[in-house]
């Protein structure tokens, strides 16, 4: 069974500029989730969606983050504009119901300077 | 708001050694509990899973215990080896509802098994 999938694995960008990351979860896994993971940190969940739809994007920065999941499969996570403090890696997870145990991408770390 | 902390932040053992790392969470209505592994460059790998309802789980060298009441997990490895050098990362899910039965993470304990 194949993982989940994440591209770019690495990324660098100038303040100001746009990035956007791409996950392909487990065939069949209905619920995808989006982290942030600060350097010394735990994962922070930044976005949840079941099928495709939010259910939780609480903790998003709306102002500068935006994410899709198109057609229920692969999502994409957007800054615009980066910031220095987005500098992390950002892990894709899947699962195949909100409580079942989720999978994690190998993650794409971003840098600003 | 659910909040888990581990202890110590690092830890370096000869290899050989038994250990534990300790896990708290502020919330004790949790869904479950679950122990994560990273590795340099690399996703979360899971480790153990512990329902709400059960006081303990083991894989091979790894054992893992749950006291909801007093908010606590420790995860004990047996034998440490060099190839457990990693990140170990607890997340406590919440039980659902609003919630989502969302994970809160620890910020990791970092593991050094000396040869």
């Amino acid at each position: 069974e194949a993982g989940v999938a994440q591209s770019p694995r690495y990324k660098i960008i100038e303040k100001r500029q746009s990035v956007a990351f791409w996950c392909n979860p487990i065939s069949g896994h209905a619920t995808l989730y989006w982290y942030q993971q600060i350097l010394g940190q735990g994962p922070k969940l930044l976005i949840q969606f079941q099928n495709n739809g939010v259910v939780d994007d609480s903790q998003l920065p709306k102002d500068r983050f935006s994410a899709e999941r198109l057609k229920g499969v692969d999502s994409t996570l957007k800054i615009q504009p980066a910031k220095l403090e987005d500098s992390a890696v950002y892990l894709c997870a899947s699962s195949a119901g909100l409580h079942n145990e989720q999978f994690f991408g190998p993650g794409t770390r971003l840098t600003v300077l | 708001k659910q909040e888990v902390t581990q202890i110590p932040a690092a830890l370096s053992v000869p290899e050989g050694e038994n250990l534990v790392l300790n896990c708290s969470f502020t919330d004790s209505a949790i869904y479950n509990l679950q122990w994560f592994r990273q590795d340099p460059g690399k996703g979360l790998t899971s480790l153990l899973l512990i329902q709400s309802s059960q006081r303990e789980q083991t894989s091979g060298r790894l054992n893992a215990s749950l006291d909801k009441s007093s908010g606590r997990s420790t995860l004990y490895i047996a034998a440490s080896q060099p190839g457990d050098s990693a990140t170990y990362l607890c997340a406590a899910r919440d039980p659902g509802g609003t919630s989502y039965g969302k994970l809160t993470f620890g910020q990791g304990t970092i593991l050094t098994v000396h040869p």
